[in-house]
């Protein structure tokens, strides 16, 4: 039982640049997420998915889309690439209902220079 | 709408101190409240939620309705609690269950 996983866990992009950041969960769990964790501003919520093909905005999801084409997957994309985007993105899973945690990926580091 | 407030950015104390982490909410219904922690470069884990009435670590939190608070407290600090916490709301009854995350306290504990 992994868990959630992301992939990749680092990588460097230059301004323009696309890419595809990949979340996978063996839980069964119907709600998934995407966070971004910048310094003094917290956990910010950019888009969700409660159930297989369904997606909605968060708090802060201008420059990315997402897809959930498989229950078990929840994939982060970004079209352009903007140094403003540079963050550590957390992917999170949960069963969706009131007072279920949500359980955590590991993260991965982007930088867009 | 639902907010959650953690006053603190940082809150730097010494090994054997009381700690207290503030969190403050507002939402017009039933909220769960959770604490999450983040250990130095691990993923957010789960701390305590207030339905489970448990002590994690040492940690607790107690929800007060009528302050709309849900601090988390421990009376000995230790250095392996030095990490960065997140208080969390999930509105009950309003057909959505997204959380909606404060901003973090990192908590600095000195030897």
């Amino acid at each position: 039982n992994a868990g959630v996983t992301q992939t990749p866990k680092f990588r460097v992009l230059k301004t323009g640049q696309s890419m595809t950041l990949l979340c996978a969960q063996d839980m069964n769990h119907e709600y998934m997420y995407w966070y971004r964790q910048d310094p003094g501003m917290g956990l910010r919520l950019i888009h969700y998915s409660v159930g297989e093909g369904t997606t909605a905005k968060g708090e802060v999801p201008d420059g990315y889309n997402v897809s959930r084409l498989k229950k078990q997957n929840f994939l982060l994309g970004l079209e352009s690439a903007a140094p403003s985007q540079t963050s550590v993105y957390f992917c999170a899973s949960s069963y969706g209902t009131g007072g279920n945690e949500q359980f955590f990926g590991p993260g991965t580091r982007l930088t867009v220079l | 709408a639902q907010r959650v407030t953690q006053p603190e950015k940082l809150l730097s104390v010494f090994k054997g101190a009381p700690v207290e982490l503030k969190c403050n909410y507002s939402y017009s219904g039933s909220p769960e409240l959770f604490w999450y922690v983040q250990y130095s470069r691990q993923r957010l884990q789960l701390l305590l939620r207030h339905i489970s009435r448990e002590s994690i670590k040492g940690f607790t939190a107690d929800l007060n309705k009528g302050e709309t608070s849900f601090h988390l407290k421990k009376p000995f600090a230790q250095e392996e609690d030095s990490a960065m916490y997140y208080c969390a709301l999930v509105g009950i009854g309003g057909g959505s269950y997204i959380p909606t995350f404060g901003r973090g306290t990192s908590l600095i504990v000195h030897p």
